[in-house]
């Protein structure tokens, strides 16, 4: 099984430059999620999506839009991106809300630096 | 705010010393608490605890949950090499993660 598959792995951005980063899970799970990781650090959480065509905002949204036009896909987009967007961003997926006892798996990992 | 708090923050013990992590949580709406463990990548789910009291047990490690106090412990035994990584707890609610322990098991 693929499971949560992220791509790019590593990404070079300049600084005002946009760039989508792509998620797709193959688990038919309802409920996803961007993270953002920065070194030394917990997972801070961006967006969420409890299932096609509804997205809501976590912790730190700001300077990232989502979308979630099928079960599978979860695409986050950087606009303008700065440095302060430095960080290894993850996606994950879950059957059910991690509240709700829904474990998450997570994709690799994207790299990301803003020069 | 949701708050989640890990100590210590890093420990390095040697192969066979029994370690325990803590994790402290402020969350609203909590729902659980999940324990993952990452290496070089991405997190893995470890447990997941909900109700006060009741230990979850996974080979040398087990985790158990005060709801009370606020806060969970995550024991491992018999540390082996292979236990060194970064162990994250989170607070659901919204999945708030706390900053991690970094684990050194030295031979």
């Amino acid at each position: 099984n693929a499971g949560v598959t992220q791509t790019p792995k590593f990404r070079i951005l300049k600084i005002g430059q946009s760039m989508t980063l792509q998620c797709t899970q193959d688990m038919n799970h309802n409920y996803m999620y961007w993270y953002r990781q920065d070194p030394g650090m917990g997972l801070k959480l961006i967006y969420y999506s409890v299932g096609a065509g509804i997205t809501d905002k976590g912790e730190v949204p700001n300077g990232y839009n989502v979308s979630r036009s099928t079960t599978e896909d979860f695409p986050l987009r950087l606009e303008l991106a700065a440095p302060s967007q430095t960080s290894v961003y993850f996606c994950a997926s879950s059957y059910r809300g991690t509240g709700d006892g829904g474990e998450a798996f997570f994709g690799q990992g994207t790299r990301l630096t803003v020069v | 705010e949701d708050k989640v708090v890990q100590s210590p923050l890093s420990l390095v013990v040697h192969e066979g010393d029994t370690v325990t992590l803590n994790c402290s949580y402020e969350v609203t709406n909590f729902r659980s608490l999940l324990w993952y463990k990452q290496e070089k990548k991405a997190p893995t789910f470890l447990f997941m605890l909900t109700s006060s009291g009741i230990e979850k047990k996974s080979g040398r490690l087990s985790s158990i949950l005060d709801k009370k106090e606020l806060f969970s412990i995550l024991n491992i035994t018999a540390t082996q090499t292979g236990d060194s990584a970064v162990y994250l707890c989170a607070g659901a609610g919204k999945s708030t993660f706390g900053d991690g322990t970094t684990l050194t098991v030295k031979p």
